[in-house]
Protein backbone atom coordinates (compact mmCIF):
# COMPACT_ATOMS: atom_id res chain seq x y z
CA UNK A 1 0.00 0.00 0.00
CA UNK A 2 1.41 3.74 -0.97
CA UNK A 3 1.83 5.53 2.20
CA UNK A 4 0.50 9.14 -0.07
CA UNK A 5 -2.27 7.95 -2.83
CA UNK A 6 -3.16 10.47 -5.70
CA UNK A 7 -5.48 9.99 -8.82
CA UNK A 8 -2.85 10.20 -11.64
CA UNK A 9 -5.17 11.63 -13.72
CA UNK A 10 -5.40 13.66 -16.38
CA UNK A 11 -8.03 15.58 -14.59
CA UNK A 12 -9.47 17.64 -16.96
CA UNK A 13 -11.43 21.07 -16.22
CA UNK A 14 -12.67 23.67 -18.03
CA UNK A 15 -11.23 27.39 -17.60
CA UNK A 16 -13.15 29.03 -14.99
CA UNK A 17 -13.95 26.02 -13.12
CA UNK A 18 -13.30 24.38 -10.08
CA UNK A 19 -10.55 22.02 -10.11
CA UNK A 20 -10.53 19.13 -7.23
CA UNK A 21 -7.86 17.43 -6.16
CA UNK A 22 -7.56 14.53 -3.51
CA UNK A 23 -5.00 12.67 -1.48
CA UNK A 24 -4.83 10.27 1.36
CA UNK A 25 -1.82 9.05 3.18
CA UNK A 26 -1.24 5.88 5.09
CA UNK A 27 0.48 7.48 8.93
CA UNK A 28 -2.28 8.59 11.50
CA UNK A 29 0.50 10.34 13.26
CA UNK A 30 1.19 13.20 10.05
CA UNK A 31 1.67 16.23 11.20
CA UNK A 32 2.38 18.13 8.22
CA UNK A 33 0.97 18.62 4.65
CA UNK A 34 1.68 20.17 1.42
CA UNK A 35 0.70 20.48 -1.60
CA UNK A 36 3.69 21.28 -4.21
CA UNK A 37 3.26 22.06 -8.05
CA UNK A 38 5.63 20.94 -10.71
CA UNK A 39 5.37 22.14 -14.56
CA UNK A 40 6.95 19.83 -17.17
CA UNK A 41 10.28 19.76 -17.24
CA UNK A 42 10.49 22.31 -14.11
CA UNK A 43 11.06 21.62 -10.49
CA UNK A 44 8.43 21.11 -7.54
CA UNK A 45 6.91 24.61 -6.13
CA UNK A 46 5.37 24.91 -2.67
CA UNK A 47 1.84 26.74 -3.11
CA UNK A 48 -0.14 25.22 0.12
CA UNK A 49 0.58 24.36 3.29
CA UNK A 50 -1.56 23.13 5.87
CA UNK A 51 -1.17 21.68 9.36
CA UNK A 52 -4.34 21.70 11.31
CA UNK A 53 -8.31 20.12 10.42
CA UNK A 54 -10.04 22.33 8.42
CA UNK A 55 -9.86 24.89 5.29
CA UNK A 56 -7.21 27.35 4.58
CA UNK A 57 -7.08 29.65 1.79
CA UNK A 58 -4.89 31.51 -0.29
CA UNK A 59 -6.16 33.05 -3.14
CA UNK A 60 -7.81 30.95 -5.61
CA UNK A 61 -6.16 27.87 -3.69
CA UNK A 62 -8.08 26.07 -0.51
CA UNK A 63 -6.44 23.49 0.87
CA UNK A 64 -8.67 20.91 3.33
CA UNK A 65 -7.93 18.77 5.72
CA UNK A 66 -9.41 15.87 7.77
CA UNK A 67 -7.28 13.89 10.11
CA UNK A 68 -10.21 11.61 10.94
CA UNK A 69 -10.41 10.22 7.54
CA UNK A 70 -6.60 11.04 6.52
CA UNK A 71 -6.97 13.16 3.39
CA UNK A 72 -6.06 16.28 2.01
CA UNK A 73 -7.37 18.12 -0.68
CA UNK A 74 -6.82 21.01 -2.72
CA UNK A 75 -9.41 22.84 -4.65
CA UNK A 76 -8.40 25.62 -7.69
CA UNK A 77 -11.17 28.38 -7.98
CA UNK A 78 -11.78 30.00 -11.30
CA UNK A 79 -8.98 27.39 -12.98
CA UNK A 80 -6.57 29.12 -15.57
CA UNK A 81 -5.09 27.31 -18.05
CA UNK A 82 -1.59 28.41 -16.50
CA UNK A 83 -2.78 26.28 -13.63
CA UNK A 84 -2.17 23.11 -15.77
CA UNK A 85 0.77 20.92 -14.41
CA UNK A 86 1.14 18.35 -12.25
CA UNK A 87 -0.05 18.51 -8.54
CA UNK A 88 1.96 16.73 -5.89
CA UNK A 89 0.72 16.03 -2.00
CA UNK A 90 3.32 15.79 0.07
CA UNK A 91 3.12 14.26 3.93
CA UNK A 92 5.70 14.64 7.05
CA UNK A 93 4.67 11.31 8.33
CA UNK A 94 6.65 12.12 11.98
CA UNK A 95 9.19 10.41 11.57
CA UNK A 96 12.66 11.68 11.23
CA UNK A 97 12.70 15.55 10.81
CA UNK A 98 9.86 17.72 9.23
CA UNK A 99 11.66 18.29 5.98
CA UNK A 100 12.06 14.49 5.13
CA UNK A 101 8.21 14.48 2.93
CA UNK A 102 6.86 11.52 1.32
CA UNK A 103 5.11 12.37 -2.11
CA UNK A 104 2.61 11.25 -4.12
CA UNK A 105 2.53 10.18 -7.80
CA UNK A 106 0.94 13.33 -8.58
CA UNK A 107 -2.03 14.58 -10.38
CA UNK A 108 -2.13 15.92 -13.61
CA UNK A 109 -4.68 18.69 -14.22
CA UNK A 110 -5.42 20.17 -17.63
CA UNK A 111 -7.50 22.92 -18.00
CA UNK A 112 -9.14 23.65 -20.88
CA UNK A 113 -10.10 26.61 -23.04
CA UNK B 1 17.26 36.70 -3.23
CA UNK B 2 18.90 33.78 -5.03
CA UNK B 3 17.20 30.60 -5.13
CA UNK B 4 18.01 27.03 -4.73
CA UNK B 5 21.56 26.36 -6.85
CA UNK B 6 22.27 22.82 -8.57
CA UNK B 7 25.18 21.97 -10.29
CA UNK B 8 25.63 20.47 -13.44
CA UNK B 9 22.23 21.01 -14.65
CA UNK B 10 22.96 17.73 -16.62
CA UNK B 11 25.33 14.74 -16.85
CA UNK B 12 25.90 11.74 -18.25
CA UNK B 13 27.58 8.73 -16.89
CA UNK B 14 28.73 5.12 -17.34
CA UNK B 15 28.29 2.41 -15.01
CA UNK B 16 30.31 1.81 -12.49
CA UNK B 17 31.50 5.60 -12.62
CA UNK B 18 30.61 7.95 -9.28
CA UNK B 19 29.55 11.05 -9.50
CA UNK B 20 29.11 14.37 -7.53
CA UNK B 21 26.25 17.01 -7.64
CA UNK B 22 26.21 20.51 -5.51
CA UNK B 23 23.70 22.42 -4.30
CA UNK B 24 23.81 26.00 -2.56
CA UNK B 25 20.82 26.86 -0.44
CA UNK B 26 18.57 30.03 -0.47
CA UNK B 27 20.92 32.77 1.47
CA UNK B 28 20.48 31.91 5.47
CA UNK B 29 18.54 28.26 5.07
CA UNK B 30 20.66 26.10 6.76
CA UNK B 31 18.75 23.20 5.82
CA UNK B 32 19.37 21.15 2.40
CA UNK B 33 17.54 17.90 1.97
CA UNK B 34 18.01 15.49 -1.43
CA UNK B 35 15.15 13.88 -3.24
CA UNK B 36 15.33 11.50 -6.00
CA UNK B 37 12.79 12.02 -9.18
CA UNK B 38 11.66 9.27 -11.25
CA UNK B 39 8.96 8.51 -13.95
CA UNK B 40 8.26 5.11 -12.09
CA UNK B 41 8.96 6.14 -8.17
CA UNK B 42 7.71 9.73 -8.30
CA UNK B 43 9.78 11.80 -5.43
CA UNK B 44 11.83 10.14 -2.96
CA UNK B 45 13.71 11.26 -0.13
CA UNK B 46 17.38 10.70 0.31
CA UNK B 47 18.46 12.37 3.28
CA UNK B 48 18.62 15.80 4.82
CA UNK B 49 21.58 17.63 6.29
CA UNK B 50 21.08 20.40 9.24
CA UNK B 51 24.48 22.70 10.04
CA UNK B 52 26.85 20.01 8.62
CA UNK B 53 24.67 17.06 10.44
CA UNK B 54 22.82 14.77 8.88
CA UNK B 55 19.79 14.46 10.51
CA UNK B 56 17.65 12.15 8.47
CA UNK B 57 18.40 9.11 5.47
CA UNK B 58 16.18 7.85 3.19
CA UNK B 59 16.00 4.26 2.03
CA UNK B 60 19.05 4.00 -0.66
CA UNK B 61 21.79 1.99 -0.43
CA UNK B 62 24.65 3.11 0.83
CA UNK B 63 26.75 3.98 -2.65
CA UNK B 64 24.50 6.86 -1.90
CA UNK B 65 26.03 9.77 0.16
CA UNK B 66 26.43 13.21 1.01
CA UNK B 67 28.04 15.95 3.02
CA UNK B 68 27.13 19.71 3.86
CA UNK B 69 29.84 22.23 4.63
CA UNK B 70 29.97 25.20 7.10
CA UNK B 71 28.51 27.57 4.47
CA UNK B 72 25.33 25.56 4.31
CA UNK B 73 26.42 24.43 0.79
CA UNK B 74 25.86 20.65 0.25
CA UNK B 75 27.04 17.81 -1.97
CA UNK B 76 25.90 14.21 -3.02
CA UNK B 77 27.52 11.38 -4.02
CA UNK B 78 26.71 8.30 -5.94
CA UNK B 79 29.41 5.41 -6.54
CA UNK B 80 29.13 2.67 -8.40
CA UNK B 81 26.71 4.02 -10.74
CA UNK B 82 23.89 1.78 -11.68
CA UNK B 83 21.34 2.19 -14.53
CA UNK B 84 18.14 2.50 -12.09
CA UNK B 85 20.25 5.66 -10.97
CA UNK B 86 19.46 7.65 -13.82
CA UNK B 87 16.77 10.35 -12.51
CA UNK B 88 16.38 13.80 -11.61
CA UNK B 89 17.60 14.81 -8.49
CA UNK B 90 16.74 17.42 -6.65
CA UNK B 91 17.91 19.38 -3.75
CA UNK B 92 15.88 21.64 -1.39
CA UNK B 93 16.33 24.00 1.17
CA UNK B 94 14.34 25.19 4.30
CA UNK B 95 15.00 28.08 7.02
CA UNK B 96 14.65 25.39 9.95
CA UNK B 97 13.91 22.11 8.57
CA UNK B 98 9.85 22.46 7.99
CA UNK B 99 8.39 21.06 5.00
CA UNK B 100 7.94 24.21 2.88
CA UNK B 101 10.92 23.50 0.52
CA UNK B 102 12.43 25.62 -1.84
CA UNK B 103 13.71 23.05 -4.49
CA UNK B 104 16.51 23.86 -7.22
CA UNK B 105 15.99 22.73 -10.60
CA UNK B 106 18.03 19.75 -10.58
CA UNK B 107 20.56 18.02 -11.60
CA UNK B 108 19.50 15.14 -14.21
CA UNK B 109 22.13 12.49 -14.39
CA UNK B 110 21.68 9.50 -16.72
CA UNK B 111 23.66 6.75 -16.72
CA UNK B 112 24.86 4.18 -19.87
Amino acid sequence: QKEVEQNSGPLSVPEGAIASLNCTYSDRGSQSFFWYRQYSGKSPELIMSIYSNGDKEDGRFTAQLNKASQYVSLLIRDSQPSDSATYLCAVNMGTGTASKLTFGTGTRLQVTL
Amino acid sequence: KAGVTQTPRYLIKTRGQQVTLSCSPISGHRSVSWYQQTPGQGLQFLFEYFSETQRNKGNFPGRFSGRQFSNSRSEMNVSTLELGDSALYLCASTAEGNGELFFGEGSRLTVL
